[in-house]
């Protein structure tokens, strides 16, 4: 099993939709959980960090935690063409290592 | 200059050829990190520096050769690659706030605009 597992997309959806993006990981003892989006040809940025059980919400971005199901996911509300990037999950696992997903590629049609 | 720094940007080698590259950081920062990134593959970390000391190693071939000289600066250093090491080389920075009963730790790792190498 990956450590980290996300679905490879691409994700389609149209402007204005809200976007679901998924993430998985193995480690239980996992404590810190990352999104970072990635332009093309750019450096991948942080968007959302989420700690605790539960949602927490930034602007259109809301970032969703379940420990006990070892999933976080990140929600786009109201979806805009400039949302189009690939989305990178990220977990600090129990054994101090910050592992990244593969990405998931989100295209947000007009 | 803010945030981390990355140079060269563009960078195409033979493989013969030694470059280094060059990461710094002005975030005041205590760990940095050397990701590599190729097509279609997740981010692969490849070297963490803690308080200028290597702390993570993660099976990085030899003709990877990383130097920390203080808390601000890392270099890479290549000697002898192989086409398949063509990549981005990313370079990032956190600060490590330890783990004993720090509730709100977190290790956002912030990232440099990368390396991009063609080794020919």
């Amino acid at each position: 099993q990956k450590e980290v597992e996300q679905n490879s997309g691409p994700l389609s959806v149209p402007e204005g939709a809200i976007a679901s993006l998924n993430c998985t990981y193995s480690d239980r003892g996992s404590q810190s959980f990352f999104w970072y989006r990635q332009y093309s040809g750019k450096s991948p940025e942080l968007i959302m960090f989420i700690y605790s059980n539960g949602d927490k919400e930034d602007g259109r971005f809301t970032a969703q935690l379940n420990k006990a199901s070892q999933y976080v996911s990140l929600l786009i509300r109201d979806s805009q063409p400039s949302d189009s990037a690939t989305y990178l999950c990220a977990v600090k696992t129990s054994y101090d290592k910050v592992i990244f997903g593969p990405g998931t590629s989100l295209s947000v049609i007009p | 200059e803010t945030g981390v720094t990355q140079t060269p940007r563009h960078l195409v080698m033979g493989m013969t050829n030694k470059k280094s590259l060059k990461c710094e950081q002005h975030l005041g920062h205590n760990a940095m990190y050397w990701y590599k990134q190729s097509a279609k593959k997740p981010l692969e970390l490849m070297f963490v520096y803690n308080f200028k000391e290597q702390t993570e190693n993660n099976s990085v071939p030899s003709r990877f050769s990383p130097e920390c000289p203080n808390s601000s600066h890392l270099f890479l250093h290549l000697h002898t690659l192989q086409p398949e090491d063509s990549a981005l080389y990313l370079c990032a920075s956190s600060q490590d706030l330890g783990l004993a009963g720090t509730l709100a730790y977190q290790e956002t790792q912030y990232f440099g605009p990368g390396t991009r190498l063609l080794v020919l």
